[in-house]
C-alpha cells in the first residue's frame, strides 16, 4: 500500500509545454507538500497547502500553480516549460503544518528538452 | 542568513564499520531536526529525529546527537550495512515554519 503516490514517474516534454503531475496520499493527511531536487540533490520546498488552503508558496514562478481538489490530492501544473524546470519533484504529507515527520512520494523527474 | 550544510559529501566505508555523517546548522532557533535516507530512484526516508531539548536519541542501529553549543548535528550508523548506501540528508525546522534540507552527504557502503 504506497502511502504517497505520484504520476507520472517519469515527464519528458518540449520546452514551452504546459504539464501536471498527480500527488495522492492515504495517510489520512491534512497537510501535502511540493519539493523541487536539482541536479546537486539540494530538495527545497515550493509549496504546502493544509486542508486545501495554500499555506506556504516559496518565491516559486507564476507558471508553477498547485491544486489541491481534496486534503488527500495536491497536483502541480507547470505552464511554458523551460529547461531549468528539468529536476525531480518530490510530493510529501504530514498529518498537519506542525506535524514534524513528512512522508515523502517516489518523485517525478521532469526532463525539458 | 539559514543555512543547514554538510561538512563532507561524499563518505565511504566498509561493510561492518560505523559511519558517523556530520551536519552544522545556523540558527540557533531551530527546535526540530531530522535525518532523512534517501536511496536511488526514491524519496526521502524518515530515519530518525531528535528535538533541541535534547542532546542525544538512538533508534535502531542510529544514532544522531545534537550538540546546540556548536549547532552540530550527526548521525551515526552502527555496523554499516551496504543497503545503507544512499543519500542522507538532515534538515531543520522551526516551530511551524518550513523544513530546510542540507545539501546531502552520499554514503557508499563497499564489501
Amino acid at each position: 500500500d504506497t502511502a504517497v503516490s505520484q504520476t507520472p514517474k517519469y515527464l519528458v516534454t518540449q520546452m514551452g509545454n504546459d504539464k501536471s503531475i498527480k500527488c495522492e496520499q492515504n495517510l489520512g493527511h491534512d497537510t501535502m507538500y511540493w519539493y523541487k531536487q536539482d541536479s546537486k540533490k539540494f530538495l527545497k520546498i515550493m509549496f504546502s497547502y493544509n486542508n486545501k488552503e495554500l499555506i506556504i508558496n516559496e518565491t516559486v514562478p507564476n507558471r508553477f500553480s498547485p491544486k489541491s481538489p481534496d486534503k488527500a490530492h495536491l497536483n502541480l501544473h507547470i505552464n511554458s516549460l523551460e529547461l531549468g524546470d528539468s529536476a525531480v519533484y518530490f510530493c510529501a504529507s504530514s498529518q498537519d503544518p506542525g506535524e514534524d515527520t513528512q512522508y515523502f512520494g517516489p518523485g517525478t523527474r521532469l526532463t525539458v528538452l | 542568513g539559514e543555512s543547514v550544510g554538510l561538512h563532507l559529501p561524499t563518505l565511504s566505508v566498509q561493510e561492518g564499520d560505523n559511519s558517523i555523517i556530520n551536519c552544522a546548522y545556523s540558527n540557533s532557533a531551530s527546535d526540530y531536526f531530522i535525518w532523512y535516507k534517501q536511496e536511488s530512484g526514491k524519496g526521502p526516508q524518515f530515519i530518525i529525529d531528535i528535538r533541541s531539548n535534547m542532546d542525544k536519541r538512538q533508534g535502531q542501529r542510529v544514532t544522531v546527537l545534537l550538540n546546540k553549543t556548536v549547532k552540530h548535528l550527526s548521525l551515526q550508523i552502527a555496523a554499516t550495512q551496504p543497503g545503507d548506501s544512499a543519500v542522507y540528508f538532515c534538515a531543520e525546522k522551526r516551530g511551524f515554519q518550513k523544513l530546510v534540507f542540507g545539501t546531502g552527504t552520499r554514503l557508499l557502503v563497499s564489501p
